[in-house]
């Protein structure tokens, strides 16, 4: 079985251009998690879907961030526009179920802001 | 505010000895806890779990240790070998949420 995969792995952009990561979460899969990482915070979560559907955004940074699940194979996470400070690696992850349970990483998107 | 802390970024340790990965946590509603570990450029991948109705749960040679009253793991690594060369990191979440809140992370050298 595939596991999460995201795109791109690397991301090299300037300073107020739009970026836009995208995860496709494992199939059957019903909740999906983008978390960023950084050295200072570790992992931090961004947003939650269920079914779908955004659940919780509070970990969002700021309304430079959206991120949509158009179904339930496809999520993007778009920053508009970017700055160096958003440099970090963003992970995708997903799981079944809306409780406990295991959570499964994609190798993420390293993006840097220059 | 980090309500799940990793107070060491990082832990030498000799191939063979026992390592010991530390996390504490301070939201008592807590009552899933998880490991997970981290090789660069990879994403996280899940270790071992416990539940707060336990104490203590083993995995081969990883044991993870819940001491409830004190709000604090730890994951234990008997015998340690060079490739448990890695980022660990701790998270926890709560029933009834689905947030699974993760530490800083602890890298481990385990030395040959």
């Amino acid at each position: 079985d595939a596991g999460v995969i995201q795109s791109p792995r690397h991301e090299v952009t300037e300073m107020g251009q739009e970026v836009t990561l995208r995860c496709k979460p494992i199939s059957g899969h019903n909740s999906l998690f983008w978390y960023r990482q950084t050295m200072m915070r570790g992992l931090e979560l961004l947003i939650y879907f269920n079914n779908n559907v955004p659940i919780d955004d509070s970990g969002m940074p700021e309304d430079r961030f959206s991120a949509k699940m158009p179904n339930a194979s496809f999520s993007t996470l778009k920053i508009q526009p970017s700055e160096p400070r958003d440099s970090a690696v963003y992970f995708c992850a997903s799981k079944r179920g809306a409780n406990t349970g295991e959570l499964f990483f994609g190798e993420g998107s390293r993006l840097t802001v220059l | 505010d980090q309500q799940v802390k990793q107070n060491s970024p990082s832990l030498s340790v000799q191939e063979g000895r026992i390592s010991i990965l530390n996390c504490d946590y301070t939201n008592s509603m807590f009552d899933y806890f998880l490991w997970y570990k981290k090789y660069p450029a990879e994403g996280p991948t899940f270790l071992i779990s416990i539940s707060s109705i336990k104490d203590k749960n083993e995995d081969g040679r990883f044991t993870v240790f819940l001491n409830k009253s004190a709000k604090h793991l730890s994951l234990h690594i008997v015998p340690s070998q060079p490739g448990d060369s890695a980022v660990y990191f701790c998270a926890a979440s709560a029933t009834g949420t689905y947030k699974y809140i993760f530490g800083t992370g602890t890298r481990l050298k385990v030395l040959a």
